[in-house]
């Protein structure tokens, strides 16, 4: 099984960066995900890591260290938009994804 | 493009009552699931299916049922619904093979057992 780790919430200012970290212990470990969720709406996928190091995608990074079972999401010049829930996601080796509770980011002015 | 279409998108229901929740998408992927939603909880992994004709249970199955008789549809039932059944339920599919295979979600179906 899956034990994900992720912080409740997380304030940031406007312009400003955010780096949310998950810790996860899994029984076979096949890709680590990171979902966005605005309220009231479905999860959207934003990145995927299968191996260590850093996957970059526009104002949002994602990284990870299998051995440490680690990883987290940079998000860069914070936008009053990506104030969302952040869902950190692993998958085993039956492709089932299993999902932390989630950051909740709130961008303020 | 619709992707994956679930009904209903909301629902009160009786304790006691049957339910079905549907789901169906047009990407042709091979693997659908169904999560509930819970405040504090997050994502809670149901039942799941890697192509049709197959079912698997994940996290939390016991009081719901699945069915894959073909690529598209994924219904869930609720033989007897309990309160505790109150919950956001996410349809999802993803292609496995090949690419990062993520998932793609429905917009949701908000069930309340009363």
């Amino acid at each position: 099984g899956q034990n994900i780790d992720q912080p409740t919430e997380m304030t940031a200012t406007e312009g400003a960066i955010v780096q949310i970290n998950c810790t996860y212990q899994t029984s076979g470990f096949n890709g680590l995900f990171w979902y966005q969720q605005h309220a009231g709406e479905a999860p959207t996928f934003l990145s995927y890591n299968v191996l260590d190091g850093l996957e970059e995608k526009g104002r949002f990074s994602s990284f990870l260290s299998r051995s440490k079972g680690y990883s987290y999401l940079l998000l860069k010049e914070l936008q009053m938009k990506d104030s969302a829930s952040y869902l950190c996601a692993v998958r085993d080796r039956d492709y089932k994804l299993s999902f932390g509770a989630g950051t909740t980011v709130t961008v303020r002015a | 493009i619709a992707g994956i279409t679930q009904a209903p998108t909301s629902q009160i229901l009786a304790a006691g009552r049957r339910m079905t929740l549907r789901c169906t998408q047009d990407m042709r992927h091979n693997a659908m699931y169904w999560y509930r939603q819970d405040l504090g909880l997050g994502l809670r992994l149901i039942h799941y299916s890697n192509t049709a004709g197959t079912t698997g249970k994940g996290e939390v199955p016991d009081g719901y049922s699945v069915s894959r008789a073909n690529t598209d549809d994924f219904p869930l039932t609720l033989a007897s619904a309990v309160p505790s059944q109150t919950s956001v339920y996410f349809c999802a599919s993803s292609e496995k093979s090949g690419g990062a295979g993520e998932l793609f979600f429905g917009e949701g179906s908000r069930l309340t057992v009363l």
